[in-house]
């Protein structure tokens, strides 16, 4: 089974610098979608980037991009110019593609909790 | 938003009783989900429906009836809960089964006394 680890429960980062939050996940399968979600305190659970397994560019979305590390299981959200809207709950999630009885299904990570100061 | 609504917000209930609680989606998604979200763990996906037809229940406890009467309705009905029950409930759809995206309700906080 597919398991995703988020080892950092709690990061914070200073008002316009740069954080980076860790996932790393076990699979044996060649094709998968790896996604970072946002879940702000009390407000709804939203996709903030997503990348495919077989894309070896990095995915970016305007201040947030991922470093992918296929080989090593690793794929890290980096969020560039944080601003105080960036505080909130991070998952990383895994989403096999390849058909079996894992297809689809999301598998979450523990979460990160990410505080920005001003 | 996400076009994903869930109500109530918040719900507090003894181990006695009975609710239900209902998850709105106003995107023309064929598929919706049930995930339970506990603290300090990772979300677990409870029950997924395709067209109206349950497709998964990821061994979830009877003490959980879920009911989809149609693509944009779902509802979880609760009954003779335990104090581990207390979650964050949240639901999602997606535009197929298994979709490239799932969107996200706000959750009802649930506790159970």
């Amino acid at each position: 089974a597919q398991t995703v680890t988020q080892s950092q429960p709690e990061m914070s980062v200073q008002e316009a610098e740069t954080v980076t939050l860790s996932c790393t996940y076990d699979t044996s399968e060649s094709d998968y979608y790896l996604f970072w979600y946002k879940q702000p305190p009390s407000r709804q659970m939203i996709l903030v980037i997503r990348q495919e397994a077989y894309k070896q560019q990095n995915a970016t979305e305007n201040r947030f991009s991922v470093n992918f590390q296929k080989a090593a299981k690793s794929f890290s959200l980096k969020i560039s110019d944080s601003q105080l809207g960036d505080a909130a709950m991070y998952f990383c999630a895994y989403r096999g593609n390849a058909g079996g009885t894992s297809y689809g299904k999301l598998t979450f990570g523990q979460g990160t909790i990410l505080t920005v100061h001003p | 938003e996400t076009g994903v609504t869930q109500t109530p917000r918040h719900l507090v209930m003894g181990m006695t009783n009975k609710k239900s609680l209902k998850c709105e989606q106003h995107l023309g998604h064929n598929a919706m989900y049930w995930y339970k979200q506990s603290a300090k763990k990772p979300l677990e996906l409870m029950f997924v429906y395709n067209f109206k037809e349950q497709t998964e229940n990821n061994s979830v406890p009877s003490r959980f009836s879920p009911e989809c009467p149609n693509s944009s309705h779902l509802f979880l009905h609760l009954h003779t809960l335990q104090p581990e029950d207390s979650a964050l409930y949240l639901c999602a759809s997606s535009q197929e089964v298994w979709g490239y995206e799932q969107y996200f309700g706000p959750g009802t906080r649930l506790t159970v006394t």
